[in-house]
């Protein structure tokens, strides 16, 4: 069974911008793994930001977007605000099966 | 706007089962779609249990398949999750969700204890 990895933690300053990625032991990440971007704030169950690779939910922030990028998912976030800190988790599909990184801890600092 | 409750035992005793069932209430369980259980626990992260169609067609994950089941009851707009054989590391908060469109809707997490 492939491993899904991901940056444990990352820091991004206030406005900036920080990509996460997500990065198979499988190989490459496509589009046929149907990358999803998932973010949780403590006590809370998770949000669901982009499916299928770059698509958006309605409460999804003009600020996330999704990518593939050097064989990875990738979640940017252009013009990081404070609320932005959570944890994101990825996830991906191998012939129905559904695999979760291991999630990467935002600070905005 | 569909909403999603989880319900169950706070505490298992090893090796009983998990029983596990999701209220489904803003929306039809036999709609066009899948229904999810995922855990999460601070050890292994989030973790996709498996999915259910209102037909009854099921994918589970491969490490828990041996000892899950998955069940819809549509009379009551539910779907519900059984875990076998339990142990500590089975301890973990359990989420159900609705996977179309894009895992939109998900249940607040129960915590579930697998302890004797």
């Amino acid at each position: 069974q492939a491993v899904v990895t991901q940056e444990p933690s990352l820091t991004v300053s206030p406005g900036g911008t920080v990509t996460l990625t997500c990065g198979s032991s499988a190989g490459v990440v496509t589009s046929g793994h149907y990358p999803y971007w998932f973010q949780q704030k403590p006590g809370q169950a998770p949000r669901t930001l982009i499916y299928d690779t770059s698509t958006k939910h309605s409460w999804t922030p003009v600020r996330f977007s999704g990518s593939l990028l050097g064989g990875k998912a990738a979640l940017t976030i252009s013009g990081a605000q404070p609320e932005d800190e959570a944890d994101y988790y990825c996830m991906v599909s191998y012939s129905g099966v559904r695999l979760f990184g291991g999630g990467t801890k935002l600070t905005v600092l | 706007q569909v909403q999603l409750q989880e319900s169950g035992p706070g505490l298992v005793k090893p090796p009983g089962t998990l029983s596990l069932t999701c209220a489904v209430s803003g929306g039809s369980i036999s709609s066009n779609n899948w229904w999810s259980w995922v855990r999460q626990s601070p050890e292994k992260g989030l973790e996709w249990i498996g999915e259910i169609y209102h037909s009854g067609s099921t994918n589970y994950s491969p490490s828990l398949k041996s000892r899950v089941t998955m069940s819809v009851d549509k009379s009551k707009n539910e779907f519900s999750l059984d875990l076998s054989s339990v142990t500590a590391a089975d301890t973990a908060i359990y989420y159900c969700a609705r996977i179309k469109p894009g895992f939109d809707a998900w249940g607040q997490g129960t915590l579930v204890t697998v302890s004797s």
